[in-house]
This record gives C-alpha cells, sequence and structure tokens, in this order.
C-alpha cells in the first residue's frame, strides 16, 4: 500500500496568514493527488484534484502544487472559515489511502 | 442535484456482520466513469478508505479488511450496499460514501471523491 505522511500534525495561525500544508507519499503518485477539508462533525469536501486542479466552487485562496511524492496545500490568506482539519489522499492507485490529517486552528 | 445518503444500524454486537447501505440521487452508477466508495472515521481519528466500487462492477477493498468486505451495487436501486463481518469495537466510527467521477486533466482522468454523504455513525458493543 501507498503511505501518506503530512506535516505539520497541527498548525495556529491568525486570520490572513499564508498557510502551507505538506503531504509525502511513499512511493510516486504521479499527480495523483487529492486535497479535502473537514469540519467538525461534517463530512470532508474536496479542495483540490489531480495535485493542484480546484475543485468548482472552492475559493481561489486554495491552492496546490506538487507531483511524484512531494505535495503542497497552500491557503493564500487564511479565512475564519478556513479553521478545519486537511487530509491528502492518494488516487494513484487501490486500495487508497489518506494522511493523517492536519488541524488548523486558531493562534 | 447529486446526493448520497448512508444508512446502518446505531449499535451492533461483537462478531456480528454490519450492513451498510449508501443510497444516491444525481447521477447512475450505469455511467461510465463513475465510482462510489466507503471511507470511515474512528472517532477523533483520520479518514480511512474501505472499498470501492466502479460503474464497470469493478470492485476494490482496504489491504487491510479485505477479508471481512463484500461491496455490491444495485443500480436499479441507486444503491452501493458494503457489508462487513465479525465486527469489533474498534470499528466503532462514522461510515461515508462518496462518489468520484473521471475528469480529464492534461489527457489523463483524475478521480476526487467530489460528494459525500453526511455519514452514519456505528457503535459496536456487547
Amino acid at each position: 500500500d501507498i503511505q501518506m505522511t503530512q506535516s505539520p500534525s497541527s498548525l495556529s495561525a491568525s486570520v490572513g496568514d499564508r498557510v502551507t500544508i505538506t503531504c509525502r507519499a511513499s512511493q510516486s503518485i504521479d499527480s495523483y493527488l487529492n486535497w479535502y477539508q473537514q469540519k467538525p462533525g461534517k463530512a470532508p469536501k474536496l479542495l483540490i484534484f489531480a495535485a493542484f486542479s480546484l475543485q468548482s466552487g472552492v475559493p481561489s485562496r486554495f491552492s496546490g502544487s506538487g507531483s511524484g511524492t512531494d505535495f503542497t496545500l497552500t491557503i493564500s490568506s487564511l479565512q475564519p472559515e478556513d479553521f478545519a482539519t486537511y487530509y491528502c489522499q492518494q488516487s494513484y492507485g487501490t486500495p487508497f489511502t489518506f494522511g493523517p490529517g492536519t488541524k488548523v486552528d486558531i493562534k | 442535484q447529486v446526493t448520497l445518503k448512508e444508512s446502518a444500524p446505531a449499535l451492533v454486537k461483537p462478531t456480528q456482520t454490519l450492513t451498510l447501505t449508501c443510497t444516491f440521487s444525481g447521477f447512475s452508477l450505469r455511467t461510465s466513469g463513475i465510482r462510489v466508495s466507503w471511507i470511515r472515521q474512528p472517532p477523533g481519528k483520520a479518514l480511512e478508505w474501505l472499498a470501492r466500487i466502479d460503474w464497470d462492477d469493478e470492485k476494490f477493498y482496504s489491504t487491510s479488511l479485505k477479508t471481512r468486505l463484500s461491496i455490491s451495487k444495485d443500480t436499479s436501486k441507486n444503491q452501493v450496499v458494503l457489508t462487513m463481518a465479525n465486527m469489533d469495537p474498534v470499528d466503532t466510527a462514522t461510515y461515508y460514501c462518496a462518489r468520484s467521477r473521471g475528469i480529464p486533466v492534461a489527457g489523463y482522468y483524475y478521480y476526487g471523491m467530489d460528494v459525500w454523504g453526511q455519514g452514519t455513525t456505528v457503535a459496536v458493543s456487547s
């Protein structure tokens, strides 16, 4: 199975900050990397697919980059509604696997 | 409008078999490129992908759980069913179903889980 890791596991940030979350795959997954946002008690929401493609309706302050084994999710200017947990997920091969998550909370 | 909704008993006993049903609308599992996955999340923990069934009836399972899982679809009812045998308290979790569809990017098709159900919480206890 392809293992996914994320860093940091949590971070504290202020509204307006630029936030970067890193995801690493245990082997190359080309660009088959998705990012999800999850708020407490809610289902995850797809933000980014194919490593950098913004899902319809997602604000442009979210962006993704990377290929191969190293990927990044960036929030250019953190908004109050962005405080949540973020997961990466590889869709290169089955079984699909998620990262352990990065919790973004208020400083 | 695409929607999915999970249903399952709220409580099952250890060793029992859990049956999870995902009832969806707004798309068809007869359509090429459509997939439905099951994902779970134990309280306070990360997401774990469990299984997937594709429009052409291909089926895929979690490596660690594949001996306990079985996924099927009923296209006439717009349902996907996942059974998990030999339930244990560690299987206590919220279970989600989610749709994927292939989106072309630079000549390749990519699949993100773009619509999720609200989740159903299952506790395993005697």
